[in-house]
């Protein structure tokens, strides 16, 4: 079945840090590729897109390319700033199945 | 921007009692889910529902789970008895018609507690 596998967190870096979180994906069929964002005391949504083999994504100075060789969709930022502080989750959706999340990524920034 | 209204954002009940989680969409929207979330664990998807019925629903969805749309706004989760493994968040979303890849809008969630 489809599945996303994203790295652990908490992760936290002062600002103007580099970001990477990992985003690895099982899925039958061509995927299209997510990351939703939800910052304190709101609903997800949605920061970023792929829907084919070497897209990128980008939104608010985030990126994520969709590696098939790889099954990666792994979000960056070159400058993340306090403002970034929130939840990140990798998600997929294949054909008319419901879209499968991974476990989240809690992100914060400091001064 | 429209939103998806989840209500209350948090509950707390006794185990075994019944629960009734509540959503009201964005109005022209066609497509309607809940997922779930176990602190730690991944997001989960319960159900859809579209045309008034469940077009999907996941294992987790048994006979305690039941959804709802009782007068054309709400969108309603219900748990009969519920289990203290049913803590969790419990997100509502909902999709326009026609809409694009990834075209859901999630609401900020309701956190349920079973004691």
């Amino acid at each position: 079945g489809n599945s996303v596998t994203q790295m652990e967190g908490p992760v936290t870096l002062s600002e103007e840090a580099f970001l990477t979180i990992n985003c690895t994906y099982t899925a039958t069929g061509y995927p299209s590729l997510f990351w939703y964002v939800q910052y304190p005391g709101e609903g997800l949504q949605l920061l970023l897109k792929a829907t084919k083999a070497d897209d990128k994504g980008s939104n608010k100075g985030f990126e994520a390319t969709y590696r098939k060789e790889t099954t990666s969709f792994h979000l960056e930022k070159g400058s993340v700033q306090v403002s970034d502080s929130a939840v990140y989750f990798c998600a997929l959706e294949s054909g008319n199945t419901p879209l499968v999340f991974g476990k989240g990524t809690r992100l914060s920034v400091i001064a | 921007e429209p939103e998806v209204t989840q209500t209350p954002s948090h509950q707390v009940t006794q185990m075994g009692q019944e629960v009734i989680l509540r959503c009201v969409p964005i109005s022209n929207h066609l497509y309607f889910y809940w997922y779930r979330q176990i602190l730690g664990q991944k997001v989960e998807f319960l159900v859809s529902f579209y045309n008034n019925e469940i077009s999907e629903k996941s294992e987790i969805f048994d006979d305690q789970f039941s959804v709802e749309r009782p007068d054309g706004s709400n969108f309603t989760l219900k748990i009969r008895s519920t289990k203290l493994e049913d803590s969790a968040m419990y997100f509502c979303a909902s999709m326009g018609q026609g809409a694009r890849v990834g075209g859901y809008t999630f609401g900020s969630g309701t956190r349920l507690t079973v004691v």
